[in-house]
């Protein structure tokens, strides 16, 4: 079964401090994984894609690596800040093509601490 | 940021109650989409769209219909809205079909059916 799996469910930290999210799924076949933001009561944004090929990806602040063997992603966050705090969300699509369907972790809520 | 819109923001309804939840963009995409997502839990796609007169049911049975008679509009429709429709609805569009394009989200419209 296709899935998208995050963790940790939510994480508190102090403004200033690094973070680390991670993303494991078992989506196959795999086109690409991509990371979105979402903020409370808004729509995701995107921050980072990345194809089966790459292996790491930068935003500002956000870093995002991609291990397709073990099929696993992380979202790391320099020097966070208090507009971090939101919901993180990791999508995985199977198909690059317009057969694609996106599969969608639950997210991990990121609250940022002065 | 994305130039899609999406009313009301907030909806607070009895049931039986017919609603049209509306979303427009005015990037000339072609694919849009409608998301299911309940509070800590992942986008769900009930509806989906390729163009003028083309609508699609998604992975999330749904009990709402949608049409697409102009390219900027893509209206969601609840014949008869039931306390367990609450939740939030959210619309996106992309430039083409192929799963490696970005979706832009709207902000979402949060229902209550009482």
């Amino acid at each position: 079964k296709n899935q998208v799996e995050q963790s940790p469910q939510s994480l508190i930290i102090l403004e200033g401090k690094n973070c680390t999210l991670q993303c494991n799924y078992t989506v196959s076949p795999f086109s690409n994984l991509r990371w979105y933001k979402q903020d409370t009561g808004r729509g995701p944004v995107s921050l980072t894609i990345m194809t089966f090929s790459e292996n790491t990806k930068s935003n500002g602040r956000y870093t995002a690596t991609l291990d397709a063997d073990t099929k696993q992603s992380s979202l790391h966050i320099t020097a966070s800040q208090l507009s971090d705090s939101a919901s993180y969300i990791c999508v995985v699509s199977d198909r690059g093509s317009t057969l694609g369907r996106l599969y969608f972790g639950r997210g991990t809520q990121l609250t940022v601490w002065p | 940021e994305a130039d899609i819109y999406q009313t009301p923001r907030y909806l607070v309804i009895g049931t039986g109650k017919k609603i049209t939840l509306e979303c427009s963009q005015t990037m000339g995409h072609d694919k849009m989409y409608w998301y299911q997502q309940d509070p800590g839990m992942e986008l769900h796609l009930i509806h989906y769209s390729y163009g003028v007169n083309s609508t699609e049911k998604g992975d999330l049975s749904s009990e709402s219909t949608v049409s697409r008679i102009r390219t900027e509009h893509f209206p969601l429709t609840l014949e008869s809205a039931r306390p367990s429709h609450t939740s939030q609805y959210l619309c996106a569009s992309s430039e083409s079909t192929i799963s490696t394009d970005t979706q832009y989200f709207g902000p979402g419209t949060r229902l209550t059916v009482l």
